[in-house]
């Protein structure tokens, strides 16, 4: 298997924009985590999924974000409109019960 | 609501030294324990998993521990090397499918 593979590897954006930020799961694992890692805050969930349903979205920092999860296989997470303090690496994993995978991440700036 | 720490949060030692780094957690109702090793830039890789019901586990040159009742886990590294320099972190997990609670990392170097 390919890993949790996350896309892009980087986006710099401005300002007000819309990004989407694209993750495709092991197959197989039944669980999905969103994580965004700062220097500041070290890493913090933002959301999970369990068999495609949102668990708990307690982390996702205000309405400006976003989460799906249409397919077993697929992931996004949105930010819009994206705003300088929204800038670091935004990490997706999965699971089966059995430990978490990480993706390579996706390294955000908002200009 | 679980937390996890790590100390310290930096860590200089000469090659050749055996070392443990520590993890403590307080909600000893976990599920497992996974120690994690993250490059610069790059992602999280797992390095080993330790089930509630286990005391620890080895690969290779690492050992981790876990002592459940009083919080605490311990990732052993012998014989360093510079290539093992990187941050390691410790997360918990409470349940099958739940989320993992991370500590913010000790960065490692193993000077030559």
């Amino acid at each position: 298997d390919a890993g949790v593979i996350q896309s892009p590897r980087h986006e710099v954006t401005e300002m007000g924009q819309e990004v989407t930020l694209r993750c495709k799961p092991i197959s197989g694992h039944n669980s999905l985590f969103w994580y965004r890692q700062t220097m500041m805050r070290g890493l913090e969930l933002l959301i999970y999924f369990n068999n495609n349903v949102p668990i708990d979205d307690s982390g996702m920092p205000e309405d400006r974000f976003s989460a799906k999860m249409p397919n077993a296989s697929f992931s996004t997470l949105k930010i819009q409109p994206s705003e300088p303090r929204d800038s670091a690496v935004y990490f997706c994993a999965s699971s089966r019960g059995q430990g978490a995978f990480f993706g390579q991440g996706t390294r955000l700036t908002v200009v | 609501k679980q937390e996890v720490t790590q100390i310290p949060a930096a860590l200089s030692v000469p090659e050749g030294e055996n070392l443990v780094l520590n993890c403590s957690f307080t909600d000893s109702a976990i599920y497992n324990l996974q120690w994690f090793r993250q490059d610069p830039g790059k992602g999280l890789t797992s390095l080993l998993l330790i089930q509630s019901s286990q005391r620890e586990q080895t690969s290779g040159r690492l050992n981790a521990s876990l002592d459940k009742s009083s919080g605490r886990s311990t990732l052993y590294i012998a014989a360093s090397q510079p290539g093992d320099s990187a941050t390691y972190l410790c997360a918990v997990n409470t349940g099958a499918n739940s989320k993992l609670t991370f500590g913010k990392g000790i960065t490692l170097s193993v000077r030559p």
